[in-house]
């Protein structure tokens, strides 16, 4: 079975602060694709990256980094100096390539940032 | 990039009466379109797994007879929800997969349609 655990339901933090965002999955498949996408109160969904499971490879884009731990089945991401308009709530997903998967996303159940100026 | 149109973005309706929500890939050929609800401050969750010419895979516990998925082109699904009552009240979102294999092919997400009903 797939599952994606976000332990973190809700944090608050002061602009420019440092935070992580943790993210555990379970999964059988041996290929499989790590998500993040964010959630402003509007309600689209705006993609953050995609990961798959043979690159482990940190990456950092702007103010934002993931950090791929294969070895504990976590796909954790940093916001550097925070901002007010990361407000939002994040959700980390999990999809498999193989085992019938048709490539469905399984969501974690989302954290939501509030940043305070 | 990759765009994913849904339409409408809000809908109220009256209890008893059906919507028609529609999802369109606008610049590739979904093969695959997925159906998400998300109820207030929860996650997204799988409802149905459709693909063009076949019918809709529905996700356990989801009624296929009241959640309608057509997915008659490459480009276009919809999702009818038929006689509706308050509790299907919810925030619905599509994505589509373009064609390729799975590997290579990412999801892309719509707005999302926000249905209330009264």
């Amino acid at each position: 079975a797939q599952k994606v655990t976000q332990a973190q339901t809700e944090i608050s933090v002061v602009e420019k602060e440092d935070v992580t965002l943790d993210c555990v999955y379970e999964t059988r498949d041996t290929t499989y694709y790590l998500f993040w996408y964010k959630q402003p109160p509007s309600g689209e969904l705006v993609f953050l990256i995609r990961r798959n499971s043979f690159d482990e490879q940190n990456e950092i884009s702007g103010r934002y980094s993931w950090n791929f731990q294969k070895s504990t089945s976590s796909f954790n991401f940093t916001i550097t100096a925070s901002q007010v308009v990361d407000s939002a709530v994040y959700f980390c997903a999990l999809s498999g390539v193989f085992g019938g998967s048709q490539g469905n996303l399984i969501f974690g159940k989302g954290t939501k940032l509030s940043v305070k100026p | 990039g990759a765009v994913v149109s849904q339409h409408p973005s809000r809908v109220i309706c009256k209890s008893g009466t059906s919507v028609k929500i529609e999802c369109r890939s606008l610049d590739f050929q979904a093969t695959t379109m997925f159906w998400y609800r998300q109820f207030p401050k929860q996650s997204l969750m799988l409802m149905a797994t459709s693909n063009e010419g076949s019918k809709a895979t529905y996700e356990q516990g989801v009624e296929k007879d009241k959640f309608l998925i057509n997915h008659a082109s490459l480009t276009l699904s919809t999702l009818t929800v038929t006689s509706a009552h308050p509790e299907d009240s919810s925030f619905y979102i599509c994505s589509a997969r373009d064609k390729g294999p799975i590997y290579n092919s990412p999801l892309h997400f719509g707005n999302g349609t926000r249905l209330t009903v009264t």
